[in-house]
């Protein structure tokens, strides 16, 4: 069965700092990772999806990497700002196998505040 | 385009009422999703659609019924709430399993 796991459950960095979130998964076999953000009281909006074949995406500050054979996933934020201040959930989707659903299965989701 | 809507925002029930969740979603997506988030836990799927018409089981789906009636709609339902079932609820759709865009949530507590 597909866990993903993401340490730590809480980040808190100065202004300006770089940082890297982690996301990691027990099976290898996946369709594709996503990354995204929730802040508090909202839904969750979509920040990067990486495919199975892909390595990383980037948008903007945001970079996303993927090892499938190591099971991690890692989310690099450039220069962090104070709204950048939210959670992060990553989220697996296996492969169709018996059909094309769009399953997720997500991390329990770090939450990050950025101080001024 | 509102995305993903789901009514009512904030509902309290006590033991035993039953109540149903909107998730309307205007973007002709054909995929639909039920999730609960728990703190600590996550978003665990409930139930799914693949069109209109269709339903399915996800990982935690007892308790709980859907319909989907038409393809813009997909209702959750609870027949007889329970404390257990006290959570924040959110929608998703997706045009056909990429990616998917949520809406605001239901804050659901069962007294």
């Amino acid at each position: 069965k597909q866990e993903v796991t993401q340490i730590p459950a809480a980040l808190s960095v100065p202004e300006g700092e770089n940082l890297v979130l982690n996301c990691s998964f027990t099976d290898s076999a996946i369709y594709n990772l996503q990354w995204f953000r929730q802040d508090p009281g909202k839904g969750l909006t979509s920040l990067l999806l990486i495919q199975s074949s892909q390595r990383e995406q980037t948008s903007g500050r945001l970079n996303a990497s993927l090892d499938k054979s190591s099971g991690r996933s890692t989310l690099y934020i450039a220069a962090s700002q104070p709204g950048d201040s939210a959670t992060y959930l990553c989220a697996v989707r296996p492969p169709n196998g018996s059909g094309n659903t769009g399953k997720l299965i997500f991390g329990q989701g770090t939450t990050l505040q950025v101080k001024p | 385009n509102a995305g993903v809507t789901q009514t009512p925002k904030f509902r309290v029930l006590k033991t035993g009422q039953s109540m149903t969740l909107l998730c309307a979603q205007d973007m002709n997506h054909e995929y639909m999703y039920w999730y609960r988030q728990d703190p600590g836990m996550g978003l665990r799927l409930i139930h799914y659609s693949v069109g209109e018409g269709t339903t399915a089981k996800g990982e935690v789906p007892d308790g709980y019924n859907v319909s989907r009636l038409k393809k813009q709609n997909f209702l959750l339902g609870l027949e007889s709430a329970a404390p257990s079932q006290t959570s924040v609820y959110f929608c998703a759709s997706s045009y056909y399993g990429d990616t998917q865009y949520f809406g605001p949530g239901t804050r659901l507590t069962v007294l």
